[in-house]
């Protein structure tokens, strides 16, 4: 158990459909991450919050919205997704922002377009 | 852009060693992080090198040399457990970690 949770774990949804990825993290950090890992890719970064502020917006299409409400809690809310949409997401967290500070990682959503 | 390599598999046997090796092009280096995820599982954190040489963690030891932009992760003493995904990722900013692809190792008895 590595103290970042996320829900669902899978999700299959249309192109027409909204929905939301949750992620909890119960480490007391204050930097959290969405990162997208589609098969044989490296981890791709989508957004990083630092004490609930987005820090970086990774060029992703505005069909992926994040919300951070709280140090705890980030969400990843969807819309009209497209099947390329279909990936692993993954949320980490960090004590903080600085260099040395590893990223704590959850198990991930699998998310499937149709 | 960034650029990370590293292999894309590698097979070996129970109690063995195997080395999976990362080289990195990147803008800037702060530092680089291994981790290990099996599949369908979170990443998780194995080891992180700043500095020139080698960290040893157990049956597992990470290697750097910047001027090479080189490294490895050594894995000793093979267990079935083992077989998984090994990420190499280099902190090339404040923050940001760009990943390498993964290296899929896998421990035959």
């Amino acid at each position: 158990e590595t103290g970042v949770t996320q829900t669902p774990r899978h999700l299959v949804m249309g192109m027409t459909n909204k929905k939301s990825l949750k992620c909890e993290q119960h480490l007391g950090h204050n930097a959290m991450y969405w990162y997208k890992q589609s098969a044989k890719k490296p981890l791709e970064l989508m957004f990083v919050y630092s004490l609930e502020e987005r820090v970086e917006n990774n060029s992703v299409p505005s069909r992926f919205s994040p919300e951070c409400p709280n140090s705890s809690h980030l969400f990843l809310h969807l819309h009209t997704l497209q099947p390329e949409d279909s990936a692993l997401y993954l949320c980490a967290s960090s004590p903080g922002l600085a260099d040395y500070n590893e990223q704590f990682f959850g198990p991930g959503t699998r998310l499937t377009v149709l | 852009g960034q650029n990370i390599d590293q292999p894309t598999e590698m097979t070996a046997t129970e109690g063995a060693i195997v080395q999976i090796n990362c080289t990195y092009q990147t803008s800037g280096f702060n530092g680089l992080f291994w981790y290990q995820q099996h599949a369908g599982e979170a990443p998780t954190f194995l080891s992180y090198n700043v500095l020139d040489g080698l960290e040893e963690k157990g049956r597992f030891s990470s290697f750097l040399s910047r001027s090479k932009g080189y490294s490895y992760l050594l894995l000793k003493e093979l267990q079935m457990k083992d077989s998984a995904s090994y990420l190499c990722a280099v902190r090339d900013g404040d923050y940001k970690l760009s990943f390498g692809a993964g290296t899929t190792v896998t421990v035959r008895a």
